[in-house]
């Protein structure tokens, strides 16, 4: 299994440019999230999937767009960057609601 | 509201000595913990979780201990190896949705050799 895949691994936006991040997992996970991780700051919940077709937002949603069109795939996208979503993401999965999660390597995005 | 934060922001610990790591939470309602574990330039890995009907639970090196009366948890790890230089964040879930997780902000273990 490769686990939970997310690319790029890096990323340089100009303010405005749209763009989307892509996280895949083979582990036939239902539950699938993403998050922003900061300097100095845990990690923030931006949206989460319970499954195909069911997204809701977490922490901070604003900005950000997602889609679950199937179990392996779950999208985020910038709709217009801005500075402040200068960020680490992480992608995350999870066989269930109390089961250990398990997250990507990371896309570190910097915008300009 | 509900916040999870660590007490410390930084462990310096010399190789082969125990570390502990604190962590307050502020939801009386929280019934599952986790700690996570980040190397540099990773994602955060699991360690171990712990449901508020235990007050300890034990792993491979490591020990989470629940306190639920003054809303405390904490890792231990034994014999501290440089391969646990890493940051370590305790998780709870956010509100009534157990798969929100919150994020305290971390604390950074450094091993000294």
């Amino acid at each position: 299994n490769a686990g939970v895949t997310q690319t790029p691994k890096f990323q340089v936006l100009k303010t405005g440019q749209s763009m989307t991040l892509q996280c895949a997992q083979d582990m036939n996970h239902e539950y699938m999230s993403w998050y922003r991780q900061d300097p100095g700051m845990g990690l923030r919940l931006i949206h989460y999937s319970v499954g195909a077709g069911i997204t809701d937002q977490g922490e901070v949603p604003n900005g950000y767009n997602v889609s679950r069109s199937t179990t392996e795939d779950f999208p985020l996208r910038l709709l217009s960057a801005a500075p402040s979503q200068t960020s680490v993401y992480f992608c995350a999965s999870s066989y269930s609601i109390d089961y250990e999660q398990y997250f990507g390597p990371g896309t570190r995005l910097t915008v300009t | 509201g509900e916040s999870v934060g660590l007490h410390l922001p930084t462990l310096s610990v010399q190789e082969g000595d125990n570390s502990i790591i604190n962590c307050a939470y502020s939801n009386s309602a929280s019934d599952y913990f986790i700690w996570y574990k980040q190397e540099s330039g990773k994602g955060p890995q699991f360690i171990i979780d712990i449901r508020s009907n235990m007050d300890k639970r034990q792993g491979q090196r490591v020990t989470v201990l629940l306190n639920k009366t003054v809303k405390h948890l904490s890792l231990q790890i034994a014999a501290t190896q440089p391969g646990d230089s890493a940051v370590y964040f305790c998780a709870e879930p956010s509100g009534s949705n157990d798969y929100k997780l919150s994020f305290g902000a971390g604390t950074t273990v450094t091993v000294r050799a």
